[in-house]
């Protein structure tokens, strides 16, 4: 099966700007979780998405947000980039339903390198 | 989720067993551990999870103390492409379905 693939891999943004991150999960897989991962933070959870309904939230502002398609590929959303947004953005997707255990045996791609200036 | 504990870096011997610990010792009875890496410019990889059982797959072990407040992960044998940050991450799935990363421990393989 192909991984998770995740688009555009660079970007550059401009204070003020927004951005859309695009993630296409492994095939069959229905839940896909956003994580922020930056030096002075670590890897932290954005959200969660399963079946087009948001599941889980963290503890990130509004500016944030994201959607699923009925295809189980999600986006992500930032408005209003501010600098503190550059980091690498990592989507992850895993099966969904099932034993829960597999809930978190998550599949991650690449990442997203964002760089606001 | 309980808390973890691990060493911020470790290095092995190219070809030696890597072993890594974690202290989780708050763990409550239904909580799973789950082991990841981050190889550098690479996302997150699942290696392996537990509740109380030594587990073994093809990338690593995981030994699980009996009072399940400690755990290693065993590399058994260590390889340059080894080298990455490794999560111990404690799961309970009463709570929200996400990873909660921690800091992590540098594992370097040196040749």
């Amino acid at each position: 099966k192909a991984g998770v693939t995740q688009t555009p891999r660079y970007l550059i943004k401009t204070r003020g700007q927004q951005v859309t991150l695009s993630c296409s999960p492994i095939s069959g897989h229905r839940s896909v979780s956003w994580y922020q991962q930056t030096p002075g933070q670590g890897l932290q959870f954005l959200f969660e998405y399963f079946s087009e309904t948001q599941r889980n939230k963290g503890n990130f502002p509004g500016r944030f947000s994201g959607r699923q398609f009925s295809n189980s590929r999600s986006e992500m959303n930032v408005s209003t980039l501010e600098l503190g947004d550059s980091a690498l953005y990592l989507c992850a997707s895993s099966p969904g339903t099932g034993a829960l255990t597999s809930s978190y045996e998550q599949y991650f791609g690449p990442g997203t390198r964002l760089t606001v200036t | 989720d309980a808390k973890t504990t691990q060493p911020t870096s470790m290095d092995c011997a190219e070809g030696r067993a890597a072993n890594l610990p974690c202290n989780h010792s708050t763990i409550s009875g239904n909580e799973y551990v789950y082991w990841y890496r981050q190889i550098h410019s690479q996302g997150p990889q699942y290696i392996i999870h537990g509740l109380k059982n030594n587990e073994t797959n093809e990338m690593a072990s995981l030994i699980i103390t009996e009072d399940r407040k400690s755990s290693t992960l065993i590399l058994p044998h260590a390889t340059l492409r080894d080298t990455a940050v490794y999560y111990c991450i404690v799961i309970s799935f009463q709570g929200a379905q996400k990873l909660v990363f921690g800091q992590g421990t540098r594992l370097t393989i040196n040749p």
